[in-house]
């Protein structure tokens, strides 16, 4: 059975970093491409960033490019996620989810989240 | 604002047959990229309904399809369920962009 399990989320001051990790079991993890969705209150979801199976390639959205950095580690099947001066817009949900081999391709399956609030 | 749109809301009885649409452009659906599609319940996992365009996962009721025609897809809805209450989103690439994108999302209310 495939599981996703994130963690990390949290309050955190604006201009301040916070790291999350997604733990996966069930499947092959390093064949995958995996990717990270988040969802702000009352607003819908919103693809954040994608890592290659391998971890060399990476993809990342317009609003956090420069600021988040998209890392796994294969030999303990965990993806990571360092996010760097945050703002009171990244306040959301971030879910972990499980893609194919390419990217852009379709999430079969998706971690329940964790909540990162940035505020003062 | 998403590059993919879809309508905010929607409603039905249950067992009727609702169509949630989802519309693109040329530099996305229309350029031959797949289109996927989730059902989201608040506080839950977003779950995989329909992938490259009209395939159901294992476990996904045939009362869900989708389609693709041009810049545009669609996923039905048959037989409406009050289960079936929940956030719907499409999700393709888009060139220009070099991005996943997701389409707004759709709130179904079953009445």
């Amino acid at each position: 059975e495939v599981q996703l399990l994130e963690s990390g989320g949290k309050l955190v001051q604006p201009g301040g970093s916070l790291r999350l990790s997604c733990a996966a079991s069930g499947f092959s993890f390093s064949t995958y491409v995996m990717t990270w969705v988040r969802q702000a209150p009352g607003k819908g979801l919103e693809w954040v960033s994608t890592v290659s199976g391998g971890g060399g390639s990476t993809f990342y959205a317009d609003s956090v490019k420069g600021r988040f950095s998209i890392s796994r580690d294969n030999s303990n099947d965990t993806l990571y996620l360092q996010m760097n001066s945050l703002k009171a817009e990244d306040t959301a949900v971030y879910f972990c989810a499980k893609g194919q081999r390419g990217y852009g391709d379709y999430m079969d399956y998706w971690g329940q989240g964790t909540l990162v609030t940035v505020s003062s | 604002q998403s590059v993919v749109t879809q309508p905010p809301s929607m409603s039905g009885a249950p067992g009727q047959r609702v169509t949630i649409s989802c519309t693109g452009s040329n530099s996305n659906i229309g350029a031959n990229y797949d289109v996927h599609w989730y059902q989201h319940i608040p506080g839950t996992a977003p779950k995989l309904l329909i992938s490259g365009n009209k395939n159901r996962p294992s476990g996904v009721p045939d009362r869900f399809s989708g389609s693709k025609s041009g810049t545009s897809a669609s996923l039905a809805i048959t037989g409406l369920q009050a289960a079936d209450e929940a956030d719907y989103y499409c999700q393709t690439f888009d060139i220009s962009l070099n991005s996943v994108v997701f389409g707004g999302g759709t709130k179904l209310t079953v009445l």
